[in-house]
């Protein structure tokens, strides 16, 4: 079945420290993106990616980096100048945006991320 | 930019009636409405998306209604049952066409 992989499904961060989610889809989507979810919050858009080797910065980007060198894969590193970093954080892909703006977009079962 | 309004508060029914939940919009009308179900602990699942040109969209038990006068949506889900409790986020193309989303409503439907 295709369909979006996140691990690990919890993770503890300790201070200082950076730590990485993973996202890898068989659904052959050029567009991935990366969202964050707060309790009674909408979610928030940290970074996308159209293609390999191109991604774009969201509303919330700072403190978070991202790399696509798969198309498959788009792992999102949680750094320690994100201060408040607990929170639910799912990954997502498309078949596209630009051109494809009204493609449904298809979710992991995110991480949640807790500071120890 | 494009702001969303969906009702916090949770929504109770009975089983067996029809659930309705909304999504207000507030600046310009979207080319298109998408409605999506997240149950606790997983990621949304996408479930209908509707065009500025239909009125309705239908999808089994489930109906949109898009009115761009209103700058509305109504969610309707029929012959309710628990299963379907959850909660229904609607997202609208926002910057680069990458869609917005509200904070959603929770549904609670009780046997």
């Amino acid at each position: 079945d295709g369909g979006i992989t996140q691990s690990p499904k919890y993770l503890f961060r300790k201070e200082g420290q950076n730590v990485t989610l993973s996202c890898e889809q068989n659904l052959n989507h050029d567009a991935m993106y990366w969202y964050r979810q707060d309790p009674g919050q909408g979610l928030r858009l940290i970074y996308y990616s159209q293609i390999v080797n191109d991604f774009q910065k969201g509303d919330i980007a700072e403190g978070y980096s991202v790399s696509r060198e798969k198309k498959e894969s788009f792992p999102l590193t949680v750094t320690s100048a994100q201060k408040n970093p607990t929170a639910f954080y799912l990954c997502a892909s498309s078949i596209g945006h630009r051109g494809y703006g009204n493609q449904p977009q298809h979710f992991g079962d995110g991480t949640r991320l807790s500071i120890l | 930019s494009q702001k969303i309004e969906q009702n916090s508060e949770a929504l109770n029914i009975q089983e067996g009636k029809t659930a309705t939940l909304t999504c207000n919009y507030t600046n310009y009308s979207p080319a298109y409405l998408q409605w999506y179900r997240q149950d606790p602990g997983r990621g949304p699942v996408f479930l209908l998306l509707i065009r500025e040109n239909e009125k309705e969209k239908r999808k089994e038990r489930l109906k949109v209604t898009f009115d761009t006068t209103l700058k509305q949506s109504l969610f309707h889900i029929t012959a309710s049952q628990p299963a379907d409790s959850a909660t229904y986020l609607c997202a609208l193309p926002g910057g680069s066409y990458i869609p917005t989303f509200g904070r959603g409503t929770s549904l609670i439907v009780h046997p």
